[in-house]
């Protein structure tokens, strides 16, 4: 059964830094790319990054992009975002997803939990 | 980018009805479409992918088509389980961007 379990959510003043973790069990984690995807409270799914299994392929919504870093380390079965200069808007509940095919970028087959990311003052 | 847009953005119906949502995007994405589930107090469940394709698991009275720009999502005899915000998304390209979603009711 796939596993995903998020971590290293938590409250983070505006401008700062945070690392979210994803640990992954019950596939085989180095032959499938990964995303993830926010969801602010009571509010809708945004999505915003993959990695492709290999890591050579990475994509990032534009609310993101030069603020967020999506890695992986398949010898730990594990994903990663790295969020800098984080701002209000970012506070959401982060998801991390498997995609559903082995090998290419597609929809999103299984989630985690998600950790919550909350940016305050 | 491609935006993806849903309607209604809510529906109230009775059990046993037949329920249509609408996925519309702005640009062709073919059938890299997905429909996601998420049921209140839940993560997200796929429950169709290539726009038709119903995953493993989920029941038959769930179904998708379209292609290129328009496409929706069936429920031919909706169940009180049923309940629940739904979201189409393209993943032809990046960003893989979701709709806004579709809230369903019981009636």
């Amino acid at each position: 059964e796939v596993h995903l379990v998020e971590s290293g959510g938590g409250l983070v003043q505006p401008g700062r830094s945070l690392r979210l973790s994803c640990a992954a069990s019950g596939f085989d984690f180095n032959n499938y790319a990964m995303h993830w995807v926010r969801q602010a409270p009571g509010k809708g799914l945004e999505w915003v990054s993959n990695i492709s299994w290999d890591g050579d392929r990475i994509e990032y919504a534009d609310s993101v992009k030069g603020r967020f870093t999506i890695s992986r380390d398949n010898a730990k079965n594990s994903l990663y975002l790295h969020m800098s200069s984080l701002r209000v808007e970012d506070t959401a509940f982060y998801y991390c997803a498997r995609d559903s095919l082995r090998g290419s970028i597609t929809s999103l087959s299984s989630w985690g939990q998600g950790t919550l990311v909350t940016v305050s003052s | 980018d491609i935006q993806m847009t849903q309607s209604p953005s809510s529906l109230s119906a009775s059990v046993g009805d037949r329920v249509t949502i609408t996925c519309r995007a702005s640009q062709d994405i073919y059938n890299f479409l997905a429909w996601y589930q998420q049921k209140p107090g839940n993560v997200p469940n796929i429950l169709i992918y290539a726009a038709s394709t119903l995953e493993s698991g989920v029941p038959s009275r769930f179904s998708g088509s379209g292609f290129g720009t328009h496409f929706t999502l069936t429920i031919t005899s909706l169940q009180p389980e049923d309940v629940a915000i739904y979201y189409c998304q393209n993943y032809k390209s990046a960003p893989r961007t979701f709709g806004p979603g579709t809230k369903v009711e019981i009636k």
